[in-house]
């Protein structure tokens, strides 16, 4: 089965500084798409970014980036310029598009706090 | 337009209760995923419909969690005998199809006593 560990349970940023965030995952599948959600605490989840594992290039949204390396299994995500209402709680999710279910395989979570 | 809607938003019951909890996926999805969240704890896969039939439901934990989709819209997920290890958030999610992506709605913190 594919899992996803997020080795970070709490990270603190600096307002306008940057941040990365860690994530793993373990699969034999070659086709599949990772995910990085936010979750503040009004509880819904919130798309941040997500990498078809077919595509070379790093994927960006304004100001959050990952790099992922596929033969290392590892996705994180980095937010530049860092701003207070970056704060909550991310979720790494791996998703294999076939076999049925399509269902999102999620982490354990990395709590972000953005400090003054 | 609008997202996906659950209710109740918060629900307390007693040990050994019946619950039901309530999706309105955003229209026009024909997948809908309802996830279940521990405290601390990123969100586990419950069940997948794809229309009105369960596509994949071996995340449900037992047979006391059961979840309907009749006219492949709204989804009731449903809980019986409730027992205090049930209490997490459960969050409903729906897309339009496999490769695309899942939008949640703000769950409902079920609680029980």
């Amino acid at each position: 089965a594919q899992t996803v560990t997020q080795s970070q349970p709490e990270m603190s940023v600096q307002e306008a500084e940057t941040v990365t965030l860690s994530c793993t995952y373990d699969t034999s599948e070659s086709d599949y798409y990772l995910f990085w959600y936010k979750q503040p605490p009004s509880r819904q989840m919130i798309l941040v970014i997500r990498q078809e594992a077919y595509k070379q290039q790093n994927a960006t949204e304004n100001r959050f980036s990952v790099n992922f390396q596929k033969a290392a299994k590892s996705f994180s995500l980095k937010i530049s310029d860092s701003q207070l209402g970056d704060a909550a709680m991310y979720f790494c999710a791996y998703r294999q598009p076939q076999g049925g279910s399509e269902k999102l395989v999620f982490g354990k979570g990395t709590k972000l706090t953005v400090n003054p | 337009g609008a997202g996906v809607s659950q209710t109740p938003s918060n629900k307390v019951t007693e040990k050994g209760k019946y619950v039901e909890l309530r999706c309105d996926p955003i229209s026009g999805h024909t997948a809908l995923y309802w996830y279940r969240q521990s405290l601390g704890q990123g969100p586990e896969f419950l069940i997948y419909f794809q229309g009105t039939g369960a596509a994949d439901d071996s995340g449900l934990p037992n047979d006391r969690f059961f979840a309907v989709r009749p006219e492949g819209s709204v989804s009731t997920l449903k809980i019986q005998r409730t027992e205090r290890g049930d209490s997490a958030v459960y969050l409903c999610a729906s897309s339009t199809g496999v490769r695309s992506p899942l939008h949640f709605g703000n769950g409902t913190r079920l609680t029980v006593t």
